[in-house]
């Protein structure tokens, strides 16, 4: 049981550049949630999906898109990053009311 | 939007020492949670507190959600340098579907 994975770990990208950072859960959880972290920001809420089928904008979702591929997976576009999208991502699933969060990705662009 | 105000935003302390981080919201919270980030690593559910007045306590930590559920605070009695870390509280919004969560206070201990 892996709980949530995220790959890649860490990544550089070029201003203008694009990519997809992966999300993955092995417990059945039906909602599923991407946010941004940035110092003295707390987090911040990018996206998420309260089922699979179905995604919904959060507090800062400009720049972003997102695709619930199945119940297990939630990923996280950025077609074209910028400097200001430099931030460490999570991903995180919930039942009940506890949110379990992946380990991150350290995104710096350039 | 509802936001939460957490203060203070870093703590020092010496070992030993009590700490105390505090979560402000202009509104009635349903529910508050509370989470906690080492460093380089992922936020981790603590507790959640439901009820006016609760007070729950795990260990050296006491939770408390305030009489008019706007305001939470989480108080460490006789730091460790386990307890070292980022200490977020967060409020749940639309149903449960949403978190919005506070600025967190950064905890660093002095051995």
């Amino acid at each position: 049981n892996a709980g949530v994975t995220q790959t890649p770990k860490f990544q550089v990208l070029k201003t203008g550049q694009s990519m997809t950072l992966q999300c993955a859960q092995d417990m059945n959880h039906n909602s599923m949630y991407w946010y941004r972290q940035d110092p003295g920001m707390g987090l911040r809420l990018i996206y998420y999906s309260a089922s699979e089928g179905t995604t919904d904008k959060g507090e800062v979702p400009n720049g972003y898109n997102v695709s619930r591929l199945n119940k297990r997976e939630f990923s996280l576009r950025l077609e074209s990053a910028a400097p200001s999208q430099t931030s460490v991502y999570f991903c995180a699933s919930r039942t009940g009311y506890e949110q379990y969060f992946g380990p991150g990705t350290r995104l710096t662009v350039t | 939007g509802q936001q939460v105000m957490q203060i203070p935003q870093y703590q020092h302390v010496q070992e030993g020492e009590d700490f105390t981080t505090y979560c402000n919201s202009s509104t009635t919270l349903s529910n508050i949670q509370w989470y906690k980030q080492r460093p380089g690593g992922h936020p981790v559910f603590l507790i959640q507190l439901v009820k006016s007045g609760e007070v729950k306590k795990q260990k050296r930590l006491t939770f408390q959600f305030g009489e008019a559920k706007k305001n939470s605070s989480l108080h460490i009695t006789a730091t460790q340098t386990t307890d070292v870390g980022t200490y977020f509280c967060a409020a749940i919004i639309q149903g449960a579907q949403k978190l919005v969560f506070g600025q967190g206070t950064r905890l660093t201990i002095n051995p």
